[in-house]
């Protein structure tokens, strides 16, 4: 059973680009969570995804950013207009539920470094 | 809003010696808590779960143990070795998100 995967791994954007990492859930997961993880930070919560719904979005920046997971094909975070500021490691993790005793099963990153 | 602080930020030990990593949050209503592990330019693998109902886990050399009602955690690592240098996070699930404390690093020295 493939864990959850993330891509690509790097990806570099110049100030003003589009960004779009992939991340695909483990087998039997639905639902998709989205963290970033700035230089000398913490991991922080941007977005939980379920099939074609947004469930929380309480940690995505207003502008610029958007979530989606649809009912085919991975999830998809879209970072539109880069800034340098944007440059950070982004997570992705599955889990088969929120119901109290299920994990979250983390994914290796995308590392995007804007210039 | 759920705060979640480790301290020590960075511990370094030589080889053997036993230590344990404390984890604090301010909000008890969780569903569970779970520890890291995170080796740099990496991801995070998962080391141990602890239900909100549970008091301790147990893999290996490693063994967590949970207060809800004082707000926290402690990862004990019996005879650590050189292969354990990495940072260490405590994640605190509350139903839609986790909340991540920014971690201890740990130095293991041979």
């Amino acid at each position: 059973n493939a864990g959850v995967m993330q891509n690509p791994r790097h990806l570099v954007r110049r100030r003003g680009q589009e960004a779009r990492l992939r991340c695909s859930p483990m087998k039997g997961h639905s639902h998709v969570y989205w963290y970033r993880q700035l230089p000398e930070e913490g991991l922080k919560f941007m977005v939980y995804l379920q099939k074609e719904n947004i469930i929380d979005e309480s940690g995505m920046p207003k502008e610029r950013f958007s979530a989606e997971f649809p009912k085919e094909g991975p999830s998809i975070l879209r970072i539109q207009q880069v800034v340098r500021g944007d440059s950070a490691a982004y997570f992705c993790a599955s889990s088969p539920s929120t119901r109290q005793g299920y994990e979250q099963y983390f994914g290796p990153g995308t590392r995007l470094t804007v210039t | 809003k759920q705060e979640v602080t480790q301290i020590p930020a960075a511990l370094s030990v030589p080889e053997g010696e036993n230590l344990v990593l404390n984890c604090s949050f301010t909000d008890s209503a969780i569903y569970n808590l779970q520890w890291f592990r995170q080796d740099p330019g990496k991801g995070l693998t998962s080391l141990l779960l602890i239900q909100s109902s549970q008091r301790e886990q147990t893999s290996g050399r490693l063994n967590a143990s949970l207060d809800k009602s004082s707000g926290r955690s402690t990862l004990y690592i019996a005879a650590s070795q050189p292969g354990d240098s990495a940072t260490y996070l405590c994640a605190v699930n509350t139903g839609n998100q986790f909340y991540f404390g920014t971690g201890t690093s740990l130095t293991v020295i041979p």
